[in-house]
């Protein structure tokens, strides 16, 4: 079966540099969502989106800023990246019904460091 | 969303039943208890979720108590492979609701 794809799967950058972080989700789910996992640390939720709209925020940086497309891909982009973003990013995706319950999915994650 | 306390890690006999316990004492009447496990630095997995009835899938058995303030993830027969963290998660089955990742337990299976 499909599962969530993210790249890229490595990704090293310096700081004050940009990244972009790009998220496919399984075919036929409307809702994505990222998650930052810092070393040693549990994921921390970032942003969701349902229907190409914002449907939840959560610690994400002002720095960072999140969409949607059309096709339901999403990307994270991460602009002055500091030492303290190095992290696991992970993006998920799920079918939202609207109140039915559901699962996420996640993807592999994308290794992010920043040197 | 409702917090969640679980043992910081366990052992478990490989061919044994790992019983992962969970406590959820603020839980509302309409949030879901959730399990997911990430093994190493791979993604969370899903496991199993239920709102008030004991649950069972091919891979675990998730048990509620009547008060739905403590539930059990089993493991029927533990393998190394089930090495992991897990997690215990409840929320607001909401579209686009986040999920609150607590510390979870680490699960060492022991040959």
């Amino acid at each position: 079966a499909a599962g969530v794809i993210q790249s890229p799967r490595h990704l090293i950058k310096e700081k004050r540099e940009t990244a972009t972080l790009k998220c496919y989700p399984i075919p036929r789910h409307d809702t994505v969502y990222w998650y930052q996992q810092g070393p040693g640390q549990d994921p921390q939720f970032l942003i969701s989106f349902y229907e190409k709209m914002q449907s939840d925020k959560g610690s994400i940086p002002d720095r960072f800023s999140a969409q949607q497309f059309s096709d339901y891909h999403s990307e994270l982009n991460m602009s002055s990246l500091e030492l303290g973003d190095s992290a696991l990013y992970f993006c998920a995706s799920s079918w939202g019904s609207g109140g039915a319950d559901y699962e996420q999915y996640f993807g592999p994650g994308t290794r992010l460091t920043v040197t | 969303d409702a917090k969640t306390t679980q043992p910081p890690s366990m052992d478990c006999a490989e061919g044994r039943a790992a019983n992962l316990p969970c406590n959820h004492s603020t839980i509302s009447g309409n949030e879901y208890v959730y399990w997911y496990r990430q093994i190493h630095s791979q993604g969370p997995q899903y496991i199993i979720h239920g709102l008030k009835n004991n649950e069972t899938n091919e891979m675990a058995s998730l048990i509620i108590t009547e008060d739905r303030k403590s539930s059990t993830l089993i493991l029927p027969h533990a393998t190394l492979r089930d090495t992991a963290v897990y997690y215990c998660i409840v929320r607001v089955a909401n579209t686009g609701n986040q999920f609150y990742f607590g510390t979870g337990t680490s699960l060492t299976v022991i040959p």
